[in-house]
């Protein structure tokens, strides 16, 4: 399948400070990405889904301007958590989505903010 | 308002018992219903995309099929090593919707 590269897999960052995770489309064009958070043993909650070269659409709840979240080509999103905050410490996963229907995920990265 | 719901939460087998788990679902315009195995601390797998009801795929050990309303992952004569949280996620128009997962559990 599809193979869908997120970095880094671990971070740890003081709060206050931002952090940025990156999604990239290894070799397949990514209309749609979606970006989701997960807490332990619990599912994957969407957070924002975005299109190449137009803004991300927020789920509600989600605060767009503590998410950034760039869409800046076919190939890649990145995801910024600004100004981080013990409580943001999760798992946040990205998915790739092609013209087709199969939506493929990275890795996950695991965000600790101490 | 768009839901999935995955049942059990949680399902312990012997090693090589057989059975099935539960993705209902009730969304508008459903588009594909996926099935994600997901380790611990990793990233879901894909494992299937069924579109249509009626509609049956199969691989290794796993089956899954699909109605209107919901879907069933058959799993056959199991072993530990498809010990993990089992996702069912359904496409509507333009979003995935996860349900909360089912924790497998086969017993050596």
């Amino acid at each position: 399948g599809a193979v869908v590269s997120q970095h880094p897999s671990r971070v740890i960052c003081k709060s206050g400070t931002s952090v940025k995770i990156e999604c990239r489309s290894l070799d397949f064009q990514a209309t749609t990405m979606f970006w989701y958070r997960q807490f332990p043993k619990q599912s994957l909650m969407l957070m924002a889904t975005s299109n190449e070269g137009s803004k991300a659409t927020y789920e509600q709840g989600v605060e767009k301007d503590k998410f950034l979240i760039n869409h800046a080509s076919l190939t890649l999103s990145t995801l910024t958590v600004t100004s981080a905050h013990p409580e943001d410490s999760s798992f946040y996963i990205c998915s790739a989505r092609d013209h087709g229907r199969y939506a493929f995920f990275g890795q996950g990265t695991r965000l600790t903010v101490v | 308002e768009d839901q999935v719901t995955q049942s059990p939460e949680a399902l312990r087998l012997q090693e090589g018992e057989s059975s099935s788990l539960n993705c209902s679902y009730t969304v508008s315009g459903l588009r594909g219903l996926f099935w994600y195995r997901q380790d611990p601390g990793k990233g879901p797998e894909f494992l299937f995309t069924l579109y249509s009801a009626g509609e049956e795929k199969e691989k290794e050990r796993l089956k899954a099929t699909l109605t209107k309303k919901e879907s069933f992952l058959h799993i056959t004569a199991p072993k530990p090593e498809d010990s993990a949280t089992y996702l069912c996620a359904v496409q509507a128009d333009d979003k995935i919707i996860f349900g909360k997962g089912t924790r497998l559990h086969i017993l050596p």
